[in-house]
């Protein structure tokens, strides 16, 4: 079975500074890995994904993620944050299957709050 | 525009009673999802389909059922048998060989 960390639940950063979410996950076989934003009371946005290739990835937003195989992480980083970047941020790993349902394991989510 | 609807938005219900919670896509996706989530603990997989009238459970099943009798429906039943069914439910879909699950604006229900 996989798992996911996200060590943060709450990460407060002053609006343009830099941010960085944490994530890390286990898991047995290879695995896709996905970054989504929930904002209050609404579904989930894909932020960005890993499947294969580089390992930067860059995604919406001014957002990118960078997978470490050997540190099994896929952190999310913003160079410069903005006050609509509020939201709640969720690491996600499903397991490489072609042919079958994508089934998300999800890490517990890290708030983001950008104040002035 | 192509989407998944949840509806409603809201749903309130007295303990002990059954509720159905609708989803409906327009993305001609094979594969459907229902997750819950709870605060601080991010989304959990109830049950899956990934094609009609096919379903499996997922990690939380008990207490839930769903149908998926078109492609583009997938109910889910929150039962009498649900021990806390207060919580947010995300309908989600996925093409059967794509990674990307595409998430409706979720139900929000409380049981009193």
């Amino acid at each position: 079975a996989q798992s996911v960390t996200q060590l943060d639940s709450q990460v407060p950063v002053f609006e343009e500074a830099p941010v960085e979410l944490r994530c890390n996950y286990s898991s047995s076989v290879s695995v896709y890995l996905f970054w989504y934003v929930q904002y209050p009371n609404q579904g989930l946005q894909l932020l960005l994904k890993y499947l294969s290739g580089s390992t930067l990835v860059k995604g919406i937003n001014g957002f990118e993620a960078e997978f470490n195989k050997s540190q099994t992480s896929f952190h999310l980083r913003k160079p410069s944050v903005h006050i609509s970047d509020t939201a709640e941020y969720f690491c996600a790993v499903s397991i490489i299957n072609t042919g079958t349902a994508s089934k998300l394991t999800f890490g517990t989510g890290t708030r983001l709050q950008v104040t002035l | 525009d192509g989407g998944i609807t949840q509806s409603p938005k809201y749903l309130f219900r007295k303990e002990g009673q059954n509720v159905t919670l609708s989803c409906e896509q327009n993305l001609n996706h094979d594969a459907m999802y229902w997750y819950r989530q709870d605060p601080g603990q991010g989304l959990r997989l109830i049950y899956y389909s990934q094609i009609v009238n096919d379903f499996q459970k997922g990690d939380i099943a008990e207490g839930y059922s769903v149908s998926r009798e078109k492609k583009e429906y997938f109910p889910l039943t929150v039962t009498s048998a649900q021990k806390n069914p207060t919580a947010f439910y995300l309908c989600a879909s996925s093409t059967s060989w794509d990674t990307e699950a595409f998430f409706g604006q979720g139900t929000r229900l409380t049981v009193v």
